[in-house]
C-alpha cells in the first residue's frame, strides 16, 4: 500500500525557517518523482515543486512564488522528501502536500501538514 | 501560464442524479495532459482521471473524463453519497509553471 506521510508543519515568524518531511512506502521511491503542493487557507490547489529521481537526473523545479526561498531536496536511503523553506512570508500559510507523480499527473498524495506564518 | 476554469463553482444534486463538471483552459492542453481530482476535507487528495479520459486506478467506472484541447469534462453517471467533495482539475505543460490547478468545484449533497 503506498503511504505518505508530511511532518513538521507549526507555526512560524515572518522571516523565518522550517522544513517539512514527507516519509514515502509502498513504491520504489528511488525512481519516483517526487512534488510538493500546497493549498492556502479558503483556497486551491498550488503547485510549490518538484525532484526527478535521480535515474531521470534529479533536476528540480519550482514554482515562481517560491523560487530562491524555498529547497526541494531527497534522501533515497531514507524513502524521505524534503522541503526546506526560508524567509517565509504570510502567503505562505498553507496546507503542504507531498505528492509521488507520474510525468502529467500525481498519482498519490499524503494528508498533508498545516504551515502558519504569523507574528 | 496556462490558467484553468471550472464551472460550476458549486453543484447541488442528489445521490443517484448525474453530474457533469466543466474546466476550460485559457489555451490547448498539450498533449491532453488533464487530470481529475476529489479532494475531502481533512483527507488527501485522491487522482480520479488522467490524460483527459483513462480512470486511475481503484476509480469506479461511474466516474468517466471526457475533452480535448480546452474543453475537458469529468461526468460522474450516478452519484453515490461518497462522491460528495471538490473536484479540482489539472493540467501539465512545458513552460513555467509546470502544473497549473482549476479553483475547483464543490459537489454538494442537495
Amino acid at each position: 500500500e503506498v503511504q505518505l506521510v508530511e511532518s513538521g508543519g507549526g507555526l512560524v515568524k515572518p522571516g523565518g525557517s522550517l522544513r517539512l518531511s514527507c516519509a514515502a512506502s509502498g513504491f520504489a521511491f528511488n525512481h519516483a518523482w517526487m512534488t510538493w503542493i500546497r493549498q492556502a487557507p479558503g483556497k486551491g490547489l498550488e503547485w510549490v515543486g518538484r525532484v526527478k529521481s535521480k535515474t531521470s537526473g534529479g533536476a528540480i523545479d519550482y514554482a515562481a512564488p517560491v523560487k530562491g526561498r524555498f529547497t526541494i531536496s531527497r534522501d533515497d536511503s531514507k524513502n524521505t522528501l524534503y522541503l526546506q523553506m526560508s524567509s517565509l512570508k504570510t502567503e505562505d500559510t498553507a496546507v503542504y502536500f507531498c505528492a509521488w507523480q507520474a510525468i502529467s499527473h500525481f498519482n498519490y498524495w499524503g494528508p498533508g501538514t498545516r504551515v502558519t506564518v504569523s507574528s | 501560464e496556462i490558467v484553468l476554469t471550472q464551472s460550476p463553482g458549486t453543484l447541488s444534486l442528489s445521490p443517484g442524479e448525474r453530474a457533469t463538471l466543466s474546466c476550460r483552459a485559457s489555451q490547448s492542453v498539450s498533449s491532453n495532459y488533464l487530470a481529475w481530482y476529489q479532494h475531502k476535507p481533512g483527507q488527501a487528495p485522491r487522482l480520479v482521471i488522467h490524460d483527459a479520459s483513462s480512470r486511475a486506478t481503484g476509480i469506479p467506472d461511474r466516474f468517466s473524463g471526457s475533452g480535448s484541447g480546452t474543453d475537458f469534462t469529468l461526468t460522474i453517471s450516478r452519484l453515490e453519497p461518497e462522491d460528495f467533495a471538490v473536484y479540482y482539475c489539472q493540467q501539465f505543460g512545458s513552460s513555467p509553471p509546470l502544473y497549473t490547478f482549476g479553483q475547483g468545484t464543490k459537489l454538494e449533497i442537495k
